[in-house]
C-alpha cells in the first residue's frame, strides 16, 4: 500500500492542453516534493513545498500544497511534448525519509 | 559540477552470483540513499546513511542485501546471492542534510537483470 496515492496513473493529452496530477495521503508531511523522471534516468527534483496552502509556480507548472499538508497537486498549462515523463510526488516524514507515490505517466502528443 | 555517479549502468548476471553496485555522491552532501524501482512496487527506499553511518536499513529486503559507506565519497550495495526477483533499477541519491529540507539528487541508476 502506497503512503501517497497519485492520480491518474496515466495521462495522455494533446500539445497545448492543460493537465492536473493529484497526490493524496492521510499523513501529514513536513515537506512535499515533486520529481520528474525520464526513461533511463533518475528522478529530478522540480519543486519543494513546505507550508500548508502554499502555491509555487515554475514557468507553466503550478504546484499547490494542501492546507493540512497531506495532499498536493501539479498543474501544467499548455503542455508541450517536453513535459512528457513520469511525475512523482514524495512526502518527507519526521524521520527525514521520503515516501514516494507510484507516479503519473504523462504523455504529451505533438 | 558532477552529479551523483553510479556504476555500472547495466548489469546482467546469473542467479546465485554476487552483484556490487557503486555510487559516488555529490561532493559536500552528507546523506546518501539507496532505492530500488520496479513497475510493481515503484520507488522503494532500501537504506540511508548520514555522515557515512547507516541510519535506517528497514527497507533492505533480506540478508542477501548489504550496503557500506567507507567514506564520504563512496558507497556500495551488494547482493549475494542474487535472485531473479532482484531484477530492478537501483538508484543512489544524495542530499545536503541540515540545509533546508531533504531534497534529493538522484544518479542515473543501475539496471540489474538477474537471469
Amino acid at each position: 500500500t502506497q503512503l501517497l496515492e497519485q492520480s491518474p496513473q496515466f495521462l495522455s493529452i494533446q500539445e497545448g492542453e492543460n493537465l492536473t496530477v493529484y497526490c493524496n495521503s492521510s499523513s501529514v508531511f513536513s515537506s512535499l516534493q515533486w520529481y520528474r523522471q525520464e526513461p533511463g534516468e533518475g528522478p529530478v527534483l522540480l519543486v519543494t513545498v513546505v507550508t500548508g496552502g502554499e502555491v509555487k509556480k515554475l514557468k507553466r507548472l503550478t504546484f499547490q500544497f494542501g492546507d493540512a499538508r497531506k495532499d498536493s497537486s501539479l498543474h501544467i498549462t499548455a503542455a508541450q511534448p517536453g513535459d512528457t515523463g513520469l511525475y512523482l510526488c514524495a512526502g518527507e516524514g519526521d524521520d527525514y525519509k521520503l515516501s514516494f507515490g507510484a507516479g503519473t505517466t504523462v504523455t504529451v502528443r505533438a | 559540477d558532477a552529479g551523483v555517479i553510479q556504476s555500472p549502468r547495466h548489469e546482467v548476471t546469473e542467479m546465485g552470483q554476487e552483484v556490487t553496485l557503486r555510487c559516488k555522491p555529490i561532493s559536500g552532501h552528507n546523506s546518501l540513499f539507496w532505492y530500488r524501482q520496479t513497475m510493481m512496487r515503484g520507488l522503494e527506499l532500501l537504506i540511508y546513511f548520514n555522515n557515512n553511518v547507516p541510519i535506517d536499513d528497514s527497507g533492505m529486503p533480506e540478508d542477501r542485501f548489504s550496503a557500506k559507506m567507507p567514506n564520504a565519497s563512496f558507497s556500495t550495495l551488494k547482493i549475494q546471492p542474487s535472485e531473479p526477483r532482484d531484477s530492478a533499477v537501483y538508484f543512489c541519491a544524495s542530499s545536503p542534510q541540515g540545509i533546508g529540507y531533504n531534497e534529493q539528487f538522484f544518479g542515473p541508476g543501475t539496471r540489474l537483470t538477474v537471469l
